[in-house]
């Protein structure tokens, strides 16, 4: 069953406006992983937020992680068209990680 | 170059036709992973291995086989394909596990069943 689930669903945007996708799980993580992926491709890291960190960084990735509420964001700034991609969160479950449906992201030149 | 590859990368196939997906990674993980992906389900992991000889079920180990004779490769077989394996098929490995670090994906494996 999935674990993350990333909302919203679809996001489009123009170039160079910030993109904010947001992933909520159910159960206690150590750490919460986003990863990209591009159409029919395989994924790609993007960045690892430990359970005990709250904010971190990565060129124009910013993520953010709520414990409490048990909800992370992702922000893209001044996006570009190369960033239209789908997006996952993925949460350690036991060996795994649990990947959400994704957020689809179109950024229009 | 460091890399996760597998093949086929398209199969159509039918009903009953055992078929075997190859997965070999170039990094000395010991770690490997099974997932498929279907629309509005995201990745659900198949089965995984921590190493050499061991190996688990994930998710929706149903219908699907694994082993891991070697490091390097770990081999997803469908004894008997149904229709309902039409999916999107990804390999995936890290060093010592998906949970605590970054896992590299190949490319995928676009796989029909009729």
């Amino acid at each position: 069953s999935q674990q993350g689930e990333e909302d919203p669903q679809a996001l489009s945007i123009q170039e160079g406006e910030n993109a904010t996708m947001n992933c909520s799980y159910k159960t206690s993580i150590n750490n919460l992983q986003w990863y990209r992926q591009n159409s029919g491709r395989g994924l790609v890291h993007l960045i690892l937020i430990r359970s005990n960190e709250r904010e971190k960084h990565s060129g124009r990735l910013r993520v953010t992680l709520d414990t409490s509420k048990k909800s992370s964001s992702l922000l893209i700034t001044a996006s570009r068209a190369a960033d239209t991609a789908s997006y996952f969160c993925a949460t350690d479950v036991t060996h795994d990680m649990r990947f959400g449906a994704g957020t689809r992201l179109t950024v229009k030149p | 170059e460091a890399q996760v590859t597998q093949n086929p990368r398209y199969l159509i196939t039918v009903t009953g036709k055992k078929l075997t997906v190859t997965c070999s990674q170039n990094m000395n993980h010991e770690y490997m992973s099974w997932y498929r992906q279907d629309p509005g389900l995201g990745l659900r992991q198949i089965y995984y291995s921590m190493n050499v000889e061991v190996t688990d079920k994930g998710d929706v180990p149903e219908g699907y086989k694994v082993s891991r004779k070697e490091k390097r490769n770990f081999p997803l077989i469908l004894e008997s394909p149904s229709p309902n394996q039409t999916s999107l098929y990804f390999c995936a490995s890290s060093f010592q596990g998906a949970r605590q670090e970054t896992q590299y994906f190949g490319p995928g494996t676009r796989l029909l069943v009729l």
